[in-house]
């Protein structure tokens, strides 16, 4: 069965400790793995697509990697905006169709 | 670009009510989708829609009913709500299904 775990469920920081999100997975047919931001009470908001294993992506804090089994979400030195809850999501073919299956989530605080 | 919107907001229903959560966007997306989103649960794919006149049932479409007449507008129908229906309700769209999702920002639905 597809699965998709994310891990630690939730996780409190200092500001300016770095540590990483781990999102793995077991699927079939992987043809992408996306990382989404979401605040409270609003929608997720993209953040990366990684479709190979090796590949990384940045942006400010972060930086997404991927291998055969698990991606990594590194927060380098975070700050309190940077509270929220990741989600990862791999795509996959269902039925000849593109779908996305949703981990459930890291809740991340940042204490200033 | 307002980007998706989604409406209403909040809504309490009573149950073996009916009503249709509406979504729309202005990115000329041909993919569309819903999920519904629950505590521990992750997000779960409900319907989606390749382009007009096409759609298709995700994970968990028992219960809703969803269309595609325009390219801009993909309502969600709920025929007779269940206490089980109480979630959160997010409606997303990408250029293509294996593109990044834009998601809108929910709606609440409470059925008692």
């Amino acid at each position: 069965e597809d699965q998709v775990t994310q891990s630690p469920e939730a996780l409190r920081l200092q500001e300016g400790e770095s540590s990483s999100l781990n999102c793995s997975y077991t699927v079939s047919g992987l043809r992408g793995l996306f990382w989404y931001r979401q605040d409270p009470g609003k929608g997720p908001e993209f953040l990366f697509t990684l479709y190979s294993a090796g590949e990384e992506k940045e942006k400010e804090r972060l930086k997404a990697t991927l291998t055969k089994k698990e991606s990594f979400l590194h927060i380098t030195a975070p700050k309190p905006e940077d509270s929220a809850t990741y989600l990862c999501a791999v795509q996959r073919i269902i039925q000849g169709a593109q779908k996305l299956v949703f981990g459930q989530g890291t809740r991340l605080t940042i204490n200033p | 670009n307002a980007g998706v919107t989604q409406t209403p907001k909040f809504q309490v229903l009573k149950t073996g009510q009916s009503m249709t959560l509406q979504c729309a966007q202005d990115m000329n997306h041909e993919y569309m989708s819903w999920y519904r989103q629950d505590p521990g649960m992750g997000l779960r794919l409900i319907h989606y829609s390749v382009g007009a006149g096409i759609t298709d049932q995700g994970e968990v479409p028992n219960g809703y009913n969803v269309s595609r007449s325009t390219t801009e507008d993909f309502p969600l129908r709920l025929l007779s709500a269940a206490p089980s229906q109480t979630s959160v309700y997010f409606c997303a769209s990408s250029v293509i299904s294996y593109n990044e999702q834009f998601f809108g920002p929910g709606t609440r639905l409470t059925v008692l």
